[in-house]
């Protein structure tokens, strides 16, 4: 079934401590979405890609780093992970990266950090 | 910068009344406007957009919003709700001359009682 894959789909992670999340779509997409969903804020865009090779910073990009080797995945890294980054993770995908595409999410990470 | 406004966090409703689920927008620009369901457990979906052309717009599932450009809105009413319409509502907007940058508002809990 063609879609977005995320892992893992929920961890518990230490502060301090290197932790990259997964995006996988087989839908053949050429942009590439990451927000995080915290209550009352509803989702704020961390970072994007138009196209493979290309990223760029969202609203909230501070402490999060993101690579597009290719076209299918899309992994979210944090270098050194604070509890303020403790959210449900949701990974995105549009056909391109026109303001009229719909926009088709994955399952989530929900990541705690202590 | 655009920013959305849902002013109710959460919306109790008894099964077959009916629902209005309001959201303000405020840009310097022509935008395109979504309304995203999320049920439990689950990522986000589309459920209807405005791009261009009729100002109401319909979901297959009996939902429809109105676009209203000089209050700035983009309500969302449903004239009979069931049970399985419980979940949360995202309503977001994206500029027309900044790519496919989503910005969402806080969402709204939509619990249907019986």
């Amino acid at each position: 079934i063609a879609g977005i894959t995320q892992a893992p789909t929920s961890q518990i992670l230490a502060a301090g401590r290197r932790m990259t999340l997964r995006c996988t779509q087989d839908m053949r997409h050429n942009a590439m979405y990451w927000y995080r969903q915290d209550l009352g804020l509803g989702l704020r865009l961390i970072h994007y890609s138009n196209t493979a090779g290309t990223t760029g910073k969202g609203e909230v990009p501070d402490g999060y780093s993101v690579s597009r080797a290719n076209t299918d995945d899309f992994p979210l890294t944090l270098a050194s992970a604070v509890p303020s980054q403790t959210s449900v993770y949701f990974c995105a995908s549009a056909p391109s990266g026109e303001a009229y595409n719909e926009q088709f999410f994955g399952p989530g990470t929900r990541l705690t950090v202590l | 910068a655009q920013s959305v406004t849902q002013l109710d966090s959460q919306v109790p409703v008894f099964e077959e009344a009916p629902v209005e689920l309001r959201c303000n927008y405020s840009s310097s620009v022509s935008v395109y406007l979504f309304w995203y369901v999320q049920y439990p457990n689950q990522g986000l979906q589309l459920l209807l957009k405005y791009l261009s052309g009729s100002t109401l717009v319909k979901s297959i599932n009996g939902f429809e919003a109105e676009f209203n450009k000089s209050q700035t809105s983009f309500h969302l009413r449903k004239p009979s709700v069931h049970i399985s319409d419980t979940a949360e509502y995202f309503c977001a907007v994206s500029e027309n001359n900044a790519g496919n940058m989503l910005t969402f508002g806080g969402g709204t809990r939509l619990m249907v009682k019986p």
